[in-house]
């Protein structure tokens, strides 16, 4: 299985820049990498993904390392409502259909 | 804009009750999931619909079953309802089953069995 690496949690001020880590050494060629957050209490949200080359959105840039064993998720001015869990996810093909494999998730807290 | 709706929020059942849980989705999807997410882990999939009349187990299949009624509705059912069953279950869409399509996720039914 495609598997990814993250911190339990991270804590950053208000209007800082954020930088959430991830390593998945075992990518494959055709693998996708995506980031979903949640919010407390609410279903998952899609952040951004890619495959090789960096992505930018309205919500985050994606920095994804040249040999894609690890990425970084970049909020560019984090505020409280981005307190959330943030996953970083592989997909996996399974019978011609890709399926996300999750973890654990960087639980990042925002202070004010 | 509904986008995936999920019914009921909660729901308390007694060991050996059953109940379905509902998900509708009105984005013209052809992928639809059912996960369970338990108190500080990720998602895992339980099962998936690739399109109307087609579904496949996930990674975490036992005790459930599905149905894709129509393109828009793929309901989980709960035949005998066990303790180790209290989660939280998502309900999710995407466009197809591509490794590089978003999923859509539904706020979730809060399930506890006693």
């Amino acid at each position: 299985d495609a598997k990814t690496t993250q911190p339990n949690s991270m804590e950053s001020n208000e209007e800082e820049p954020v930088h959430l880590p991830c390593n998945h050494s075992t990518i494959s060629g055709t693998d996708y990498i995506h980031w979903y957050r949640q919010l407390p209490s609410q279903g998952p949200e899609y952040v951004i993904h890619g495959l090789t080359s960096n992505v930018n959105n309205r919500m985050a840039s994606l920095a994804i390392a040249e040999d894609r064993k690890s990425s970084t998720l970049i909020l560019h001015r984090a505020t409280l409502r981005d307190a959330a869990v943030y996953y970083c996810i592989l997909s996996l093909s399974l019978d011609s259909n890709y399926q996300l494999i999750w973890g654990a998730g960087t639980k990042l807290i925002i202070k004010p | 804009n509904a986008g995936v709706t999920q019914t009921p929020k909660f729901q308390v059942l007694k060991t050996g009750q059953s109940m379905t849980l509902q998900c509708a989705q009105d984005m013209n999807h052809n992928s639809m999931y059912w996960y369970r997410q338990d108190p500080g882990m990720g998602l895992r999939l339980i099962y998936y619909s690739a399109s109307e009349g087609t579904t496949d187990k996930g990674e975490v299949p036992n005790g459930y079953n599905v149905s894709r009624l129509n393109k828009r509705e793929f309901s989980l059912r709960l035949e005998s309802a066990a303790p180790s069953q209290t989660s939280v279950y998502f309900c999710a869409s995407s466009r197809d089953g591509a490794a590089k399509n978003i999923q859509y996720f539904g706020a979730g039914t809060r399930l506890s069995v006693l």
